[in-house]
């Protein structure tokens, strides 16, 4: 069975940098025509794709975070991370990490951690 | 960017009735992109639909996908009580992008 779990910091401080980790069990994230990607959810603006990176390492971003996001693989932990910088309150949400296949369903999903950016 | 609009924004119904909801895409899909989630209260989304009608692992029969291009709709043909959560459609619309829809709250 698949299993997907986010780790963070929980409260960042405005223009500082968010960093998330995932940790994949059940599988391995360097194999297999999967990608794996952050979506974060907030009141104001719903579901929001971040970033995701495929098995083989090629990295794909939302143009609205573009600029200021990356996302990497530790294929050795099984992990992926996103750093997410010069936050604001609007970064304020709940961050998922989860698995797409191919360019479609995202089919595992990780519990979620909530992110507060404040000072 | 393609945006998706769900309609209703809510829908009231008793279990054992039909709920039929709608996601709208201002731009034409390719249906293989197409998906319906399932989300609880303090849960992540769950797959129910993908490729506009294939039904996810484990997802009951009474759950149906249907629609092409611009136009999706997500049937469960008879409530259950643990059918009443919020659901979301998802497109991938190139470039890479994916967008959601904003959502249909399904109340009792």
């Amino acid at each position: 069975q698949l299993l997907l779990q986010e780790s963070g910091p929980g409260l960042v401080k405005p223009s500082e940098t968010l960093s998330l980790t995932c940790i994949v069990s059940g599988g391995s994230i360097s194999s297999g025509d999967y990608y794996w990607g952050w979506i974060r959810q907030s009141p104001g603006k719903g579901l929001e794709w971040i970033a995701s990176i495929y098995s083989s390492g090629g990295t794909y971003y939302n143009p609205s975070f573009k600029s200021r996001v990356a996302i990497s693989a530790d294929t050795s932990d099984n992990q992926f991370s996103l750093n997410l910088r010069f936050v604001s309150a609007a970064d304020t949400a709940v961050y998922y990490c989860a698995r797409h296949v191919g360019w479609g369903r995202f089919d595992s999903w990780g519990q979620a951690t909530l992110v507060t950016v404040s000072s | 960017e393609s945006v998706l609009a769900q309609s209703p924004g809510t829908l009231s119904l008793s279990p054992g009735e039909r709920a039929t909801l709608s996601c709208r895409a201002s731009q034409s899909i390719d249906d293989r992109f197409f998906s319906w989630y399932q989300q609880k209260p303090g849960q992540a989304p769950r797959l129910l639909i993908y490729a506009a009608s294939s039904r996810a692992t484990g997802i009951p029969e009474r759950f149906s996908g249907s629609g092409s291009g611009t136009d999706f709709t997500l049937t469960i043909s008879r409530l259950e009580p643990e059918d009443f959560a919020v659901y979301y459609c998802q497109q991938y619309g190139g470039s890479p992008m994916y967008t959601f829809g904003q959502g249909t709250k399904l109340e009792i």
